[in-house]
């Protein structure tokens, strides 16, 4: 079945540590997005990446980090810069850069800092 | 500043009646309008959407109308089931790019039987 993967699905981390989210699809999408949500907030983009080995910041991208190196993988990193990473992380995909239509997502990761 | 409100948090409906959830736009560039749905814990799930072009558009028990001198759109679901009880969110998008796609806080529906 085709689709999008993250995980882990759930993940703790302490206050000063490096975290990194998985997010692998089989759906030969070109445009990869995360996306955060939190209690009472739509979703905020912060990274996507178009194309293999290219990515753009979002309206939320500090303190976090991502590559692209295969088609298929979106790696999300949650640095210990980034102030409040406690949330909900959604990995999403979309068939061509531009003049996308629907994003199809993941499951997402429930992060918590302890 | 939300380019993107959905100012009813939540919504509660009975079993065969209509569910009508509502959304507004500020900014006059959005051309492209979809809905989604989340159950707890999961992803969300694409919906139906609408184009500017039109006023309307009709998925089954699904019914997106824009209004778009008003900035407002709205999702009817006819009948209501319970199944349908999640939260609804609303996102609009300039020419279409998924980068550019704004999300609304959505709306939870509860469909009571």
């Amino acid at each position: 079945d085709g689709g999008i993967t993250q995980s882990p699905k759930y993940l703790f981390r302490k206050e000063g540590q490096n975290v990194t989210l998985s997010c692998e699809q089989n759906l030969n999408h070109d445009a990869m997005y995360w996306y955060r949500q939190d209690p009472g907030q739509g979703l905020r983009l912060i990274y996507y990446s178009q194309i293999v080995n290219d990515f753009q910041k979002g309206d939320i991208a500090e303190g976090y980090s991502v590559s692209r190196e295969k088609k298929e993988s979106f790696p999300l990193t949650v640095t210990s810069a980034q102030k409040n990473p406690t949330a909900f992380y959604l990995c999403a995909s979309s068939s061509r850069p531009g003049n996308t239509g629907e994003l199809f997502f993941g499951e997402g990761s429930r992060l918590t800092v302890l | 500043d939300q380019q993107v409100k959905q100012n009813s948090p939540s919504l509660s409906v009975q079993e065969g009646r209509i569910s009508i959830l509502n959304c507004d736009y500020t900014n006059s560039m959005f051309d492209y309008f979809l809905w989604y749905k989340k159950y707890p814990a999961e992803g969300p799930t694409f919906l139906i959407s609408i184009s500017s072009i039109k006023d309307k558009n009709e998925d089954g028990r699904f019914t997106v109308f824009l209004n778009k001198s008003a900035k407002h759109l709205s999702l009817h679901i006819v009948p209501s089931q319970p199944g349908d009880s999640a939260v609804y969110f609303c996102a609009a998008s300039v020419n279409n790019y998924g980068q550019n796609f704004v999300f609304g806080p959505g709306t939870r529906l509860s469909v009571l039987p």
